[in-house]
């Protein structure tokens, strides 16, 4: 099973560009996250959404938008990438909130530079 | 702010038990204690939960104290391949999402 699928899985943007990481899931998951771990720290989210077409803002929302137009799709997008942005993505996905408490399925990670 | 306590970093020897404890000061009687790992480059993986009983599953067992301030991850035969950064948190589920928060971890470093 794929699980939880991050495209692209290493990305080089310059300052300023705008771009699109993808987050899909095929375990029929409601809710899906997007994160960001930089060096020699956790995790913190970005974005989430609880089914499709919604989203919600997380710790670390601002210089991100995200999209949930399809429920196995959860796009995460940087309109003006600044060197800050300089992380690793991480998506994840879970059950929902008839089924409380069930663990997140997290992807490989996206590696984004922002020269 | 991440709300548990771990220590930095533990050694194990190959083979023997990995015993990962973490603090739970702040806890709500609501909230559910996870337990995620991160090997190197890879994205965390859930390794197991509970609330208030010992849970037990293929990877691990978890102990949790009857004050749930205190919890214990037990890989019992621990190899190579566990070497990785143990991440315990405080799982509150709310109306929307099922918001993880992670703290810095502890780095189990398993030794042939």
């Amino acid at each position: 099973n794929a699980g939880v699928t991050q495209t692209p899985k290493f990305r080089v943007l310059k300052t300023g560009q705008s771009m699109t990481l993808l987050c899909a899931q095929d375990m029929n998951h409601e809710y899906m996250y997007w994160y960001r771990q930089d060096p020699g720290m956790g995790l913190r989210l970005i974005h989430y959404s609880v089914g499709e077409g919604t989203t919600a803002k997380g710790e670390v929302p601002d210089g991100y938008n995200v999209s949930r137009l399809k429920k196995q799709n959860f796009l995460l997008g940087l309109e003006s990438a600044a060197p800050s942005q300089t992380s690793v993505y991480f998506c994840a996905s879970s059950l929902g909130v008839l089924r409380s408490n069930q663990p997140q399925h997290f992807g490989d990670g996206t590696r984004l530079s922002i020269l | 702010d991440a709300k548990t306590t771990q220590p930095p970093s533990m050694d194990c020897a190959e083979g023997r038990a990995a015993n990962l404890p973490c603090n739970h000061s702040t806890i709500s009687g609501n909230e559910y204690v996870y337990w995620y790992r991160q090997i190197h480059s890879q994205g965390p993986q859930y390794i197991i939960h509970g609330l208030k009983n010992n849970e037990t599953n293929e990877m691990a067992s978890l102990i949790i104290t009857e004050d749930r301030k205190s919890s214990t991850l037990i890989l019992p035969h621990a190899t190579l391949r566990d070497t990785a950064v143990y991440y315990c948190i405080d799982h509150l589920t709310l109306e929307y999402g099922n918001k993880l928060v992670f703290g810095a971890g502890t780095i189990l470093r398993v030794k042939s």
